[in-house]
């Protein structure tokens, strides 16, 4: 069974960036794609973005200039990074298994990690 | 920018069926996903590619996709379903969620 964990600082000075981690137990990274999820506190679900392992990626237009993804196969991780953050980027944060892409779900979540944005 | 639109709130009486729908432009052409989150807890997949059930979901979750709405149905609703539900598509290669639903089994 695949499990995946966040990991992170869990406050964020405005302006600063965002860094979090997302350590895969129980497969290979190399078997999914791979993807960050946030939700603010109190809202719905907003997809960040995905990779695959080879490294290609795709992201939410609106986040787009401000969202690196990157994976480490030697480490069996993901990260995520967003910049210029502002208080409206407080939220849980999820990395999440996707099985596919143009067709496919989330099917392991992480527990998510809060992430708040302050001074 | 693609987007799906669901009811903020669906009120359902025990043991009654729930309807949760999603709205998007040409939704059925597409697939779509449903995902149940539970407060505190990470979102889980209760229905896939429109009207598919992974193992381990009850039979009383079914979903349905036609035309600009998929609908998420839960037949005889227990009071552990009251829970917020998202609706999820594809949009060329980007993903789409739905606002999501509070379901309030009362």
């Amino acid at each position: 069974q695949v499990q995946v964990q966040e990991s992170g600082p869990g406050l964020v000075k405005p302006s600063e960036t965002l860094s979090l981690i997302c350590s895969v137990s129980g497969g290979s990274i190399s078997s999914f794609y791979w993807s960050w999820i946030r939700q603010p506190p109190g809202k719905g679900l907003e997809w960040i973005g995905y990779i695959y392992y080879s490294g290609s990626t795709n992201y939410n237009p609106s986040l787009k200039s401000r969202v690196t993804i990157a994976v480490d196969t030697s480490k069996n991780q993901f990260s995520l990074k967003l910049s210029s953050v502002t208080a409206a980027d407080t939220a849980v944060y999820y990395c999440a298994s996707l099985t596919g892409t143009t067709r496919g779900y989330f099917d392991y979540w992480g527990q998510g990690t809060l992430v708040t944005v302050s001074s | 920018s693609y987007e799906l639109t669901q009811p903020p709130s669906v009120s359902v009486s025990p043991g009654q069926t729930a309807s949760i729908t999603c709205s998007g432009d040409r939704l059925g052409d597409k697939y779509a996903y449903w995902y149940q989150q539970k407060p505190g807890q990470s979102p889980v997949l209760v229905i896939y590619e429109d009207d598919k059930r992974p193992s381990g979901i009850p039979e009383r979750f079914s979903g349905s996709n036609s035309g600009t709405t998929a609908t998420l149905t839960i037949s005889g609703t227990q009071a552990m379903d009251e829970a917020d539900y998202y609706c999820q598509a594809w949009d060329s290669s980007t993903v789409v969620f739905g606002g999501g639903t509070k379901l309030t089994v009362l």
